[in-house]
């Protein structure tokens, strides 16, 4: 069974600029969810997708935003990037409510 | 809300050893809690969770931890560790009423010295 899929591993992009992160969860899991890592903040939590609709939302401004597909795949974009957008991003999905599986992360430079 | 303090934020400790990272958790609904291992520019792996049951929970690579319930910690141990064990771990909480949100400590860094 395939884990969790997270493309591109690596971003660089300017700031201003905007991004488009993708996530495809494990084959029959309808919920993913997107985190924010940082040295200083940790593993913040930013929103969950639950077939199709957003179920959760962090602390975040507007500028991230994301959807789900029908086949569960995930977008989480980001607008008017700022430094302080560099994080590692990574995606989880699970069947429900319980345990979730990460994906490796997408690492987005802002410069 | 629901919260996870890691009380320590860097664990040193000698190959063979025995180990504790301390979480403690606070929630005023039942919870569900997790224990994640993350390895350098890695995503998270789960290594062990409690969702009901027992209150020992156990991985298959050593790792166990306990969930008190009275003292709303869970504490995760190993009676001997590895120098492959050195990684960040991460506790997490959640409840029936928040999907698939969890909520993180801040990390320990456990480090592993020959």
């Amino acid at each position: 069974k395939a884990g969790v899929t997270q493309t591109p591993r690596y971003l660089i992009k300017t700031r201003g600029q905007q991004v488009t992160l993708s996530c495809s969860p494990i084959s029959g899991h309808r919920s993913v969810s997107w985190y924010q890592q940082t040295p200083g903040q940790g593993l913040q939590f930013l929103f969950e997708y639950f077939s199709e609709t957003q179920r959760n939302k962090g602390n975040f401004p507007g500028r991230f935003s994301g959807r789900q597909f029908s086949n569960s795949r995930s977008e989480m974009n980001v607008s008017t990037l700022e430094l302080g957008d560099s994080a590692l991003y990574l995606c989880a999905s699970s069947l429900d409510k319980g345990e979730a599986f990460f994906g490796q992360g997408t690492r987005l430079t802002v410069v | 809300a629901q919260s996870v303090t890691q009380l320590d934020s860097q664990v040193p400790v000698f190959e063979e050893a025995p180990v504790e990272l301390r979480c403690n958790y606070s929630s005023s609904v039942s919870v569900y809690l997790f224990w994640y291992v993350q390895y350098p520019n890695q995503g998270l792996q789960l290594l062990l969770k409690y969702l009901s049951g027992s209150t020992l929970v156990e991985s298959i690579n050593g790792f166990e931890a306990e969930f008190n319930k009275s003292q709303t910690s869970f504490h995760l141990r190993k009676p001997s560790v590895h120098i492959s064990d050195t990684a960040e771990y991460f506790c997490a909480v959640t409840s029936w009423n928040q999907g698939g949100k969890l909520i993180f400590g801040q990390g320990t860094e456990l480090s592993v010295k020959p």
